[in-house]
């Protein structure tokens, strides 16, 4: 069964720098999604990415917050400068056409020091 | 934008009862309505969805029932069972490109 994966699984940063989470979402899906999960907390969206371009983003995702579709496969989310707040798992996920369901990666945690 | 509200947050029941989750949504248009399971330190997995054109969707020992009218919509598990203990998410979207909007989740524990 095709799935969406993540990595890397965890990642541990200081504060102030650059990470860059990849996923590769299921590869006849059309829609993508980063969310945020804080530790004991709901999941809470980011961003969405189809055609090639945001399609809508959180109040979350701020300047810091950049994603992009480097290739035919890959979907990366990159924060820029890393803030305390930021350590959360991140999950990727993707969708097929108008359906609606989501398909979740297994979550990148980062933890930012 | 869309909200969800989710209740109980936490909810213990013995091994074979009935469990029921509920939620509340606020945008009329939503039209796509998945439940997620996430076990500790996994991902959300897809259990059970249902969209506006029914009432009621059953699969085995789950079930979801939709009022439109009154925007809420519950989960029911039946003769629950120890590997049932989980964190349970609701979620509303009108379906399409736009983001599945979540509930901040029930914390389900079946005592054995």
């Amino acid at each position: 069964e095709p799935e969406v994966t993540q990595t890397p699984s965890h990642q541990v940063t200081q504060m102030g720098q650059e990470v860059i989470l990849r996923c590769v979402p299921i590869s006849n899906h059309l829609y993508f999604y980063w969310y945020r999960q804080i530790l004991g907390q709901k999941v809470e969206f980011l961003v969405s990415f189809y055609n090639n371009e945001i399609s809508e983003k959180s109040e979350i995702f701020d300047d810091q917050f950049s994603v992009e579709r480097p290739d035919g496969s890959n979907f990366t989310l990159k924060i820029r400068s890393t803030k305390l707040e930021d350590s959360a798992m991140y999950f990727c996920a993707s969708g097929g056409t108008s359906t609606g369901e989501l398909f979740f990666g297994e979550g990148s945690r980062l933890t930012v020091l | 934008g869309e909200n969800v509200e989710q209740h109980p947050s936490t909810l213990s029941v013995q091994e074979g009862d009935s469990a029921v989750i509920k939620c509340t949504y606020s945008d009329s248009a939503s039209n796509y309505f998945p439940w997620y399971k996430q076990e500790l330190g996994k991902r959300p997995q897809l259990i059970i969805d249902i969209r506006s054109n029914v009432g009621e969707k059953k699969d085995q020992r789950i079930a979801v029932t939709l009022n439109k009218t009154a925007k809420h919509f519950s989960l029911h598990i039946t003769e629950t069972q120890p590997e049932d203990s989980a964190v349970y998410f609701c979620a509303a979207t009108y379906s399409g490109n736009t983001p599945l909007v979540f509930g901040k989740g029930t914390r389900l524990s079946v005592i054995a």
